[in-house]
């Protein structure tokens, strides 16, 4: 999609291993949000943002941290990960009052 | 706090015919409601939007919905379905006044088949 970016597309990695996925955008929107797509949930908040340095938590963000040091960049790490955080991960952008724009998507794996 | 339901886990039509997916919500407030479409293996497109104005609202691909705040509904429809309408469709809500993070509430999702 236009103006927003995930990497990576594709990942597998083992039980207790971190993980950091990341969300590039070059709108310069300052919303991100990071959500997990799993069949039967929907898409869920697991963090966002509303600035440099300024995040919060969403609906699932136990096991899961963001970081955001700039404008571009929204980073989520999962510290140790587990086979329930197997999952595909969205990352959106958004201006006040806007709806969203998502990135493509990452195919997380935990085995 | 703010919610959406969908509560059709499926949709099926026939090509050709009228499609209705629904969507029902709850805000404190006034709401901005969205709908959009995921195809496999893609992220999220955007297909219309209500915030204020007339309660029938057009998007992309020949897609309406219409805002009955009654009802507190944004059913979304298409006059005449296609094959290539085929997707995951979701609802989504935000609260004007309350939500500071600018944050929207997703449906669970309604899957749309529609066959030849």
């Amino acid at each position: 999609d236009a103006g927003i970016t995930q990497s990576p597309r594709h990942k597998v990695t083992e039980t207790g291993t971190p993980v950091t996925l990341r969300c590039h955008q070059t709108e310069n929107h300052r919303y991100m949000y990071w959500y997990r797509q799993d069949p039967g949930h929907g898409l869920r908040l697991i963090h966002y943002s509303y600035g440099v340095k300024d995040t919060d938590k969403g609906e699932v963000s136990d096991g899961y941290s963001v970081s955001r040091s700039k404008t571009e960049d929204f980073l989520l790490t999962l510290e140790s990960a587990t086979s329930s955080q197997t999952s595909v991960y969205f990352c959106a952008i958004s201006e006040s009052g806007g709806g969203y724009t998502f990135g493509s998507g990452t195919r997380l794996t935990v085995v | 706090a703010q919610s959406v339901a969908q509560p059709e886990d499926q949709v099926n039509v026939a090509e050709g015919n009228p499609l209705t997916v629904k969507c029902t919500y709850s805000v404190s407030g006034n709401p901005y409601l969205f709908w959009y479409v995921q195809y496999p293996n893609r992220g999220l497109q955007f297909l219309l939007k209500y915030i204020t104005g007339d309660n029938l609202v057009k998007g992309s691909y020949g897609f309406e919905a219409e805002f009955n705040k009654s009802q507190t509904s944004f059913h979304l429809k298409k006059p005449s379905a296609l094959v290539s309408d085929s997707a995951l469709y979701f609802c989504a809500v935000r609260d004007w006044g309350l939500n500071a993070g600018n944050m929207l509430t997703f449906g669970g999702g309604t899957r749309l088949m529609v066959k030849p």
